[in-house]
């Protein structure tokens, strides 16, 4: 079946550095989301990318998509504490009803 | 807030009972998704509701089925629990002509003993 790895599992950094987290899929994706989890919440969504390279940003954040949309990564340009959370990819395979997410990346920031 | 809402907010109970956990998806959305969310995991597709009937499905076993009514709103049911059932069960609901974000709900922890 379709499995999506995200790396790293846990990343702490000073509050100012830069922050990235990079997934990938087995198979071929559709489109990739991003979400954030907040410790004790729901994930949230932050973005879809559907488009092969595709790049898109929200402020701080950089989203890309791979060529082959088989992975994607998230950067977090000058990191504060409010991005402190677990950052999900999920992928939607080609024909498939379901997200898969990957075991997301923990990011803490040290003020 | 995303409109998504979830019943109840956490739940024990011991091994071998049935549970039931309720979603209100949210306004104008007509699909709705369960997922299980092991503790340090990513959360894992359960099962989707479109038209109330199910429409994808995760590697669960039959024991955990689902209802969607005509309202939208849905039921997570587990029968025969087991310890490893315990996680945070999240609801997301979504557009089915629009297959971009979810929005999850609150989620329910559940323990089983």
């Amino acid at each position: 079946g379709q499995q999506v790895m995200q790396i790293p599992q846990y990343q702490h950094v000073q509050e100012g550095e830069d922050f990235t987290t990079y997934c990938n899929s087995s198979t071929t994706l559709s489109n990739i989301q991003w979400y954030k989890q907040r410790p004790g919440g729901h994930p949230v969504f932050l973005i879809q990318l559907v488009k092969s390279g595709e790049v898109k940003k929200q402020k701080r954040l950089t989203f890309q998509f791979g060529e082959a949309k088989k992975n994607s990564s998230l950067h977090i340009t000058a990191t504060q504490t409010t991005d402190v959370g677990t950052y999900f990819c999920a992928g939607l395979g080609t024909g498939r009803r379901a997200l898969t997410f990957g075991s997301g990346t923990r990011l803490q920031v040290q003020p | 807030e995303t409109g998504v809402t979830q019943s109840p907010t956490h739940l024990i109970k011991t091994r071998g009972q049935q549970v039931t956990l309720r979603c209100s998806s949210q306004s104008g959305h007509n699909t709705v998704s369960w997922y299980q969310q092991a503790l340090g995991q990513g959360p894992q597709f359960i099962f989707q509701y479109y038209r109330e009937e199910e429409n994808g499905r995760g590697n669960f076993p039959p024991r955990f089925s689902g209802l969607q009514f005509p309202n939208y709103s849905s039921e997570l049911n587990v029968n025969a629990l087991e310890l490893d059932d315990s996680a945070l069960y999240l609801c997301a609901s979504s557009r089915r002509d629009r297959r971009d974000e979810q929005f999850f709900g609150p989620g329910t922890r559940l323990t089983v003993l």
